[in-house]
């Protein structure tokens, strides 16, 4: 069991760009989730997949926003035209499946957009 | 509507002495899991204690004890004998059950941040 890792850790980038993150969650997790926090607030939800299947999309996510988990492995999350608002600390959590399964989390992806 | 709601932006304690983070939530679910992380300075997210819905006990881990009651839906964390590592940012969350099974997502509350003074 080496966690949930999350590459990379930081990302600089410009309005506008795109950029993409990467998520390898604990092996034996069926279940990946997708949060976003910023600074004295709590993990916001984005999205979180059963397998390769992305079961929900949280309804204030941007068309901007996608998230894919091919094989039901590794996952990444792309944002396209990056805005402002976007800086953010992105975190990935794994967890099995059932009621009482915890979250496991990465350390994050700390993104600054310029 | 907030499914979980923290209103302490911000609690002091003495160490060694107990504290209570306090919770509430919201759900028409009959099934549904609570739990509380702790978020030090670091960044990392740290699992402290779960409730299930059904649970006649309120559940407890080393010095970390969930009051839970059901009726006034809330779910305060309560820390005995705090030390200074205890210092966080500390969150409530929430897993509905919904129907045929239990749904995946966490709901976060705002958090509370904890200070722990010598």
């Amino acid at each position: 069991d080496t966690g949930v890792s999350q590459d990379p850790r930081h990302k600089i980038t410009k309005r506008g760009q795109n950029v993409t993150f990467r998520c390898d969650p604990i092996s034996e997790h069926n279940r990946l989730y997708w949060y976003r926090q910023t600074l004295g607030q709590g993990p916001e939800f984005l999205t979180y997949f059963q397998n390769e299947a992305q079961l929900e999309k949280s309804r204030l996510l941007s068309d901007r926003f996608s998230a894919e988990r091919p094989k039901g492995s590794f996952s990444t999350l792309e944002i396209q035209r990056t805005e402002q608002g976007d800086s953010a600390m992105y975190l990935c959590a794994s967890s099995s499946t059932g009621l009482s399964e915890k979250l496991f989390f990465g350390s994050g992806t700390q993104l600054s957009v310029l | 509507a907030q499914k979980i709601t923290q209103t302490q932006p911000g609690m002091f304690v003495q160490e060694k002495e107990a504290v209570t983070l306090d919770c509430t939530y919201d759900t028409s679910d009959q099934s549904y899991g609570l739990f509380w992380y702790k978020q030090p300075s670091s960044g990392e997210m740290i699992f402290l204690i779960y409730q299930g819905s059904y649970d006649e006990q309120n559940a407890t881990e080393g010095r970390y004890s969930l009051n839970f009651q059901k009726a006034r839906k809330s779910a305060n964390l309560v820390i005995s004998a705090s030390q200074l590592g205890d210092s966080a940012m500390y969150f409530c969350a929430m897993r509905e059950g919904g129907y045929g099974g239990s749904q995946g997502n966490l709901i976060f509350g705002k958090g509370t941040k904890l200070s722990v003074k010598p």
